[in-house]
């Protein structure tokens, strides 16, 4: 079974450029999180979709953040205009039952 | 809310030794407990979780984790480490009826040869 997929795996932007993340979730989970991963930190959650719905963005700063899952498979989470203080790992997972979330390898993004 | 608390930042421990991660944590409503492993530029992997039942939960690689309720408490186990156990280690816990997931700082663990 093929796991979580994200790409790209490393970004390197200036600040103030638009950056997108992909995610694709394991087949049949429909449940997708978007975390944020600060160094030395644990994850934080930044987006929950069940399917198409975001059900909880309560901590998407959506002044600069957006993501979308249109067809309640795979996700983009986008960042514009990104900030210094955006570097960090953005990490997605997936889950089908409660309580077991599957994580992807993250795509670490380093604004300059 | 929620909020977890990781003790140590930092562990060092001998090769065939045991070790203990603790956790300790806080909520006002009963939570699912959770212990996840990052390897270095990777995602989190499931060691282990406790839903319910028994309070010892044994996950892979050898771990095996005792939920305390009394002391709010969820501490990691090992009875011999290894090499390849060198990773960071998370703890979380999320809100029954609720999945998300609230994590602690994380412990580097790092086996020393």
């Amino acid at each position: 079974e093929a796991g979580v997929v994200q790409s790209p795996r490393y970004k390197i932007i200036e600040k103030k450029q638009p950056v997108a993340f992909w995610c694709n979730p394991i087949s049949g989970h429909n449940t997708l999180y978007w975390y944020l991963q600060n160094l030395g930190q644990g994850p934080e959650l930044l987006i929950r979709y069940e399917n198409e719905e975001a059900v909880d963005d309560s901590q998407l700063p959506k002044d600069r953040f957006s993501a979308e899952r249109l067809k309640g498979v795979d996700s983009t989470l986008k960042i514009q205009p990104a900030e210094l203080g955006d570097s960090a790992v953005y990490l997605c997972a997936s889950s089908l039952a409660p309580g077991e979330q599957y994580f992807g390898p993250g795509t670490r993004l380093t604004v300059t | 809310a929620q909020s977890v608390t990781q003790l140590d930042s930092q562990v060092p421990v001998f090769e065939e030794a045991p070790v203990e991660l603790r956790c300790n944590y806080s909520s006002s409503v009963s939570v699912y407990l959770f212990w996840y492993v990052q390897y270095p530029n990777q995602g989190l992997q499931l060691l282990l979780k406790y839903l319910s039942g028994s309070t010892l939960v044994k996950g892979i690689n050898g771990f095996e984790a005792e939920f305390n309720k009394s002391q709010t408490s969820f501490h990691l186990r090992k009875p011999s480490v290894h090499i390849s156990d060198t990773a960071e280690y998370f703890c979380a816990v999320s809100p029954f009826g609720n999945e998300k997931l609230t994590f602690g700082t994380g412990t580097r663990l790092t086996i020393i040869p």
